[in-house]
This record gives C-alpha cells, sequence and structure tokens, in this order.
C-alpha cells in the first residue's frame, strides 16, 4: 500500500514550457488535492475533486489545469510555466472529502522555472 | 473565505522543555482542527485534530487546545525530544468538502 505517489520527484523548466505531474492514490479515496507550498505562506489550494468526473477551483487556480483521469490518478498542468510557479507541489487525497475528512500528502514534486 | 493565522514563525526550545504554537481563524463556521508535522524535505503527516465540539485532546506528549469563542486552537508539545524538529502546520476548515486553510507553519528548534 504506497498511500499517494507523485511524478517526477524534481523538474527544471524553462518559461514557457508545458508539463504534467502526476498523482495516484491506492486508498480507494473519493477526493484529491493540489496544493503549492511556498516560503513562508504554507500550503494553498490549487485545485481539488471532490469526487471522480468533479474539479474545482481552489485558492491559487491561475495558470494551472487539472484531470481526474479515474478515481485514482489526479493530474496538474501547467500549460505555459512561469518563474512565479517555481514551488513545492503536493497532492492530497481524502476518503470522502467532507470537511472533518483527514488528508493524506503525497512525497512533493520540486519545481523550479527558469 | 477563511483566514488563519499561525504564531510564532519559529520556536527554539531546549530539549525537555514546552512548545506551545497557537493559530487563529476567522470563520466561525469552521468545524475541524488539524495540525500537521513536516520534516525537512517530507510531506505533512497529519499528527492530531479536533472537532469544533470537543475542547482538548491529548495523544501521548502532545495536545490540541480549542477556543471557540476567541477564535484559537493551540498546540502544545510536552517533553520535547531532537526528533520533534519540524515545520508544523495549523489548518481550518468549515462546509462539505475539506477545504482546508493552512496557516503559514512553525519552525520548531529542539535543542539538546
Amino acid at each position: 500500500n504506497a498511500g499517494v505517489t507523485q511524478t517526477p520527484k524534481f523538474q527544471v523548466l524553462k518559461t514557457g514550457q508545458s508539463m504534467t505531474l502526476q498523482c495516484a492514490q491506492d486508498m480507494n479515496h473519493n477526493s484529491m488535492y493540489w496544493y503549492r507550498q511556498d516560503p513562508g505562506m504554507g500550503l494553498r489550494l490549487i485545485y481539488y475533486s471532490a469526487s471522480e468526473g468533479t474539479t474545482d477551483k481552489g485558492e491559487v487556480p491561475n495558470g494551472y489545469n487539472v484531470s481526474r483521469l479515474n478515481k485514482r490518478e489526479f493530474s496538474l498542468r501547467l500549460e505555459s510555466a512561469a518563474p512565479s510557479q517555481t514551488s513545492v507541489y503536493f497532492c492530497a487525497s481524502s476518503a470522502s472529502g467532507t470537511s472533518t475528512d483527514t488528508q493524506y500528502f503525497g512525497p512533493g514534486t520540486r519545481l523550479t522555472v527558469l | 473565505g477563511e483566514n488563519v493565522e499561525q504564531h510564532p514563525s519559529t520556536l527554539s526550545v531546549q530539549e525537555g522543555d514546552s512548545a506551545v504554537i497557537k493559530c487563529t481563524y476567522s470563520d466561525s463556521a469552521s468545524n475541524y482542527f488539524p495540525w500537521y508535522k513536516q520534516e525537512l524535505g517530507k510531506r505533512p503527516q497529519l499528527i492530531i485534530d479536533i472537532r469544533s465540539n470537543v475542547g482538548e485532546k491529548k495523544d501521548q506528549r502532545i495536545a490540541v487546545t480549542l477556543n471557540k469563542t476567541a477564535k484559537h486552537f493551540s498546540l502544545h508539545i510536552t517533553e520535547t525530544q531532537p526528533e520533534d524538529s519540524a515545520v508544523y502546520f495549523c489548518a481550518a476548515s468549515r462546509g462539505s468538502w475539506g477545504k482546508f486553510q493552512f496557516g503559514a507553519g512553525t519552525q520548531v528548534v529542539v535543542t539538546p
């Protein structure tokens, strides 16, 4: 039982390049989330998927798109990377997505945009 | 929307002493308050949580208290050990879906 996995672990992009961050969970969770973590700013929600087939914007969605491919997988796409998107990205999942549900985090992807 | 403020941003304690981190929230409808610990280069991991119908919860050396009237909650770590050194995040959530609002984090350093 791997929990929440993310690929890649590290990535360097040039401004304007695109890439997709992958996330998968094997806990049969319904809800999945994408956060970014910047120094001194905690974790900020980019997008979330309450259940398979649905996605919604979080606090900082600009410049990102997401796809809930199936119940296990939730990907985050940067269409045209900018230096402001340099950050550590965490995927998380929770069983039912209710407000009192524990969220389990993946190991993170460290992205640098030059 | 919800706003969570966390203090202090850094905390240095001697091994064996207690550490206290405080968070305040703005939305009186918030009903769930988890605390996450993040070691350097690792993922955040839940260490304790409290729901709005409870005033205090303990788990061995850690405890969380909630004051709904004042809209603040605190993490207490007793008998600190070097392995307690990490960044601690508080969060608050409300409503039907788990949209957490995280605090900015507290870097705790336990010195021998």
